[in-house]
Formats: structure tokens, sequence, C-alpha cells
């Protein structure tokens, strides 16, 4: 069974501060990771869409970095700011598979 | 645009009744992806569209949910006959083209409660 790992499940920060959480993925026959943000009572909204290998991608204050060789994507936020406020999903799939989500880390910024 | 847009925005009935649920996609994205999240098991795929035919629907959990899309710009989600469990936000995607590499976009969700 395919299986997404995101860490923490819940982080609390102060305006300012900048921060990573990390997204686990099986290593074998990758063929895309995801990145969405999801506010309360909105719909996920897409970040990041990776596909190779050492592939880093910015936007604004959030990047993220992939490794499939070992399983893993980080997403970082710099400064983080109360608007950051949301759940950060990710998700991976192999080839001929459908998209498989992670639970989410939960991130809250104090002002 | 108007991005993806779905109704109704929350639904609540009683076990047993038969629950429609409407998404209408991006204008010109090929794909439509419906997903179900519950706080136990997260966002899981039920089922995937491609030019309107389905491509995958191996996550509907039984006989009594069905999926249908007439045309590029309409796709039902129907439940009948409801049941408490089935209580979750339904989300509606599209993309497109029709590949994981591609980005979907989500629609606001039905937050659906059956009694």
């Amino acid at each position: 069974i395919l299986n997404v790992e995101q860490s923490p499940q819940s982080l609390h920060v102060q305006e300012g501060d900048s921060t990573n959480f990390t997204c686990s993925f099986p290593s074998s026959n990758f063929y895309a990771l995801h990145w969405y943000r999801w506010e309360t009572a909105k719909s996920p909204e897409a970040l990041f869409v990776m596909t190779l290998n050492g592939d880093e991608k910015k936007k604004g204050r959030i990047s993220a970095t992939l490794n499939t060789k070992e399983g893993y994507s980080y997403l970082y936020i710099k400064g983080s700011q109360p608007e950051d406020s949301a759940t950060y999903l990710c998700a991976f799939n192999q080839a001929g598979t459908a998209l498989i989500f992670g639970k989410g880390t939960t991130l809250s910024v104090s002002s | 645009d108007a991005g993806v847009i779905q109704s109704p925005r929350h639904e609540v009935t009683e076990m047993g009744q038969e629950v429609t649920l409407r998404c209408k996609p991006i204008s010109g994205h090929n794909s439509l992806f419906w997903y179900r999240q519950t706080m136990m098991r997260g966002l899981e795929l039920l089922i995937y569209f491609n030019n309107n035919v389905p491509i995958d629907d191996s996550g509907m959990p039984e006989d009594r949910f069905s999926a249908k899309m007439p045309n590029a710009s309409f796709s039902t989600l129907k439940i009948q006959p409801s049941e408490p469990r089935d209580s979750a936000v339904y989300f509606c995607a599209s993309s497109l083209v029709a590949s994981y590499q591609e980005t979907q976009y989500f629609g606001p969700g039905t937050r659906l409660l059956v009694l």
C-alpha cells in the first residue's frame, strides 16, 4: 500500500520565523509530487508540481525541494506571516497510479 | 475564469435518501476528478474522467456511488441510498490535460451530512 507521510502534523511559529516541513513517499517508480495550500473553509490551492529529482521551485517566500532517490520533499516558508496559516498538503503518485495525499502539516503563525 | 464550480455547497439529508453532487470544471480542462475528504482518511480520489470517459474508478467505495460526465462541462456524483458514513466533504477538481504531472484545480467542495 502506497503511503505519504507528512511531518510535523502541526506547527506553531511566530511572525517572521522561517520554517520547513517534510513529505516522505516511496522512492520507486516516482512520477510526480504536488504541494497544495489549504486554508480553512476554502479549497486546496496548488503551489507546486515537481517531477524531476533535484527540482527546486519557488513562489514568493515559499520554496520546495525534491529528492526522488530517497523519497522526500521539503517545503520552506521564509519569514512566516499570519496569512501563511493553513494546512500544507503534499500528494505523490507513481506512474499509472492516482495521486495519494498526505494528511497535511497545519501551520499556525502568530503575530 | 470562475474556477471549478460545485453545487450544492452544503447538503443535509436523511439516511436512505438519494444525494446528487454537481461539478462544472474549468472551461477547456479535459480531466475531472472527484475526491472525498474525511478526518480519518484525509483526501481520497473516488473517480477520474478524461475527455468525459471514466478512467479510474477504483476509489469508488461501493455500488451506492456512481458518477457521470455527460459532457465536457458537467459531472455528477450520486449516492443512492445515502448512509451516515458517507458524511464528508466532496471535492471536484479539474486539470488541463490527462496527466498527474499537471496541476489540479479544486472546487470549493460540497459538505455532506447524512443523518
